[in-house]
């Protein structure tokens, strides 16, 4: 149980392109969805905290109108990196919690995103 | 500034020998989580600690939650080489938004 997919597994892109990453929740229902980077050797920095129905909530210095967060079902939250530039090249992964007090989060298998 | 710091940050065994790794933190959590993650992949969750004092085992892996819960410890008897990866904690507070730790990258030779 609790398994989150992610999809796609990677992905290259131009500069100057969109790029929309796709987490789902399998067996589970997801109320909050988190969203994270992480760059080589390094650990995970939460980018946003993405509640089902309501606006995402985004970390410190993450620009919310490059990463567009969309969790529009309780299995479902979509990140659209907007216009991505070679620095946005990154490991992105999601997690997904069953909320109601539970601190876990079951993580996807993460997106590796390069920009050209 | 990391919210909880993790060390080593790195450590190589040969298989058979015993590892330790802290997680310490001078914050209270409500709960500390420990992952496992390989090269390329998401973490994978080990174990959720919750209650000050607990002690968990996982076959040969064995977790314990500081009795004021800001510290934890993953203590792996007998590594195998399966055991190589990086391993981070990650505390949870009231917000439920997880603090990882900068991980501990675990090699263990066969």
């Amino acid at each position: 149980g609790a398994v989150v997919s992610q999809h796609p597994s990677r992905v290259i892109c131009k500069s100057g392109t969109s790029v929309k990453i796709e987490c789902r929740s399998l067996d589970f229902q997801a109320t909050t969805m988190f969203w994270y980077r992480q760059f080589p050797k390094q650990s995970l920095m939460l980018m946003a905290t993405s509640n089902e129905g309501s606006k995402a909530t985004y970390e410190q210095g993450v620009e919310k109108d490059k990463f567009l967060i969309n969790h529009a079902s309780l299995t479902l939250s979509t990140l659209t990196v907007t216009s991505a530039h070679p620095e946005d090249s990154s490991f992105y992964i999601c997690s997904a919690s069953f909320g109601g007090g539970t601190d876990t989060q079951y993580f996807g298998p993460g997106t590796r995103l390069t920009v050209l | 500034t990391q919210l909880l710091e993790q060390s080593p940050q790195f450590l190589s065994i040969q298989e058979g020998e015993n590892l330790t790794v802290y997680c310490n933190s001078s914050s209270v959590f409500s709960s500390l989580q420990w992952y496992r993650q390989e090269p390329g992949e998401g973490p994978v969750l080990l174990v959720t600690v919750v209650t000050g004092g607990e002690v968990k085992k996982l076959k040969r892996l064995t977790f314990q939650f500081g009795d004021a819960r800001k510290d934890s410890s993953l203590h792996i008897t007998a590594a195998q080489p399966g055991d190589t990866g990086l391993y981070l904690c990650a505390g949870a507070r009231n917000d439920y938004k997880l603090s990882f730790g900068a991980g501990t990258t675990v090699t263990v030779r066969a």
